[in-house]
């Protein structure tokens, strides 16, 4: 009940292209669904986050599109640059102060030139 | 910009010994986490404080792991005796407590151990 499934595990891309990223959780009372960004050695950085009552969100070349029934959600990257070439972790919470954030596994992603 | 604050960022220890990790959270934010992160995978959640209050500590291995926060500002997380299977990155993170964006967490950079 308490998982959040990523896929892929990795992912290589064209410079130019779309990269996307999938997950799905279990909970249903989740309501907050951050995507965080992480490169080598350093702490994941939140990139964007939605909350149910809207089924997309962009910000820039970042689009999230959420799915309540199929309790799915997906990050979707336009116009990849080989800088987003990094780790990005879905995760999943009730969207209230002080609840600790269940990650997924994680994506690599890589943006070739 | 304010940033969550870890130190070490590297700590290289031997197995039994004790080692100790320290975070500054973002000025204001009430409420800090502690996360494990081993290789691979995504972070983990250690222990929760609400200012000073420990609010979830199930994950915390409470034999050997202990995690303070005395004033509710900075906070400590301890092993001891680190094992070789505690080899992983230890994540600071901090949020407001209420406002619109409730459960926004900022991470610090965190500490690499690695036990030999």
């Amino acid at each position: 009940q308490q998982q959040v499934k990523q896929s892929p595990q990795s992912l290589i891309v064209q410079k130019g292209g779309i990269s996307i990223i999938n997950c799905a959780y279990e909970n249903t009372a989740f309501d907050y669904f951050p995507w965080y960004q992480q490169f080598p050695g350093k702490g994941p950085a939140l990139l964007i986050a939605i909350r149910p009552d809207v089924s997309e969100k962009k910000e820039g070349r970042f689009t999230i599109s959420f799915n309540k029934s199929a309790k799915q959600f997906s990050l979707h990257i336009m116009d990849s640059q080989p800088g987003d070439s990094a780790t990005y972790f879905c995760a999943a919470s009730i969207d209230q102060a002080g609840t600790a954030l269940i990650f997924g596994k994680g994506t690599t992603l890589s943006v070739s030139s | 910009e304010a940033e969550v604050a870890q130190s070490p960022r590297y700590k290289i220890t031997e197995k039994s010994q004790a080692v100790a990790f320290w975070c500054d959270p973002i000025s204001g934010h009430a409420t800090l986490y502690w996360y494990r992160q081993i290789l691979g995978q995504g972070p983990e959640l250690l222990v929760q404080f609400q200012d000073e209050s420990v609010v979830d500590d199930s994950q915390l291995p409470k034999d050997r792991f202990s995690a303070e926060r005395l004033k509710g500002v900075d906070s400590t997380l301890k092993i001891q005796p680190a094992e070789l299977g505690d080899s992983a990155m230890y994540l600071c993170a901090s949020s407001l407590w209420g406002g619109q964006s409730v459960n926004e967490q900022f991470f610090g950079p965190g500490t690499r151990l690695t036990v030999l």
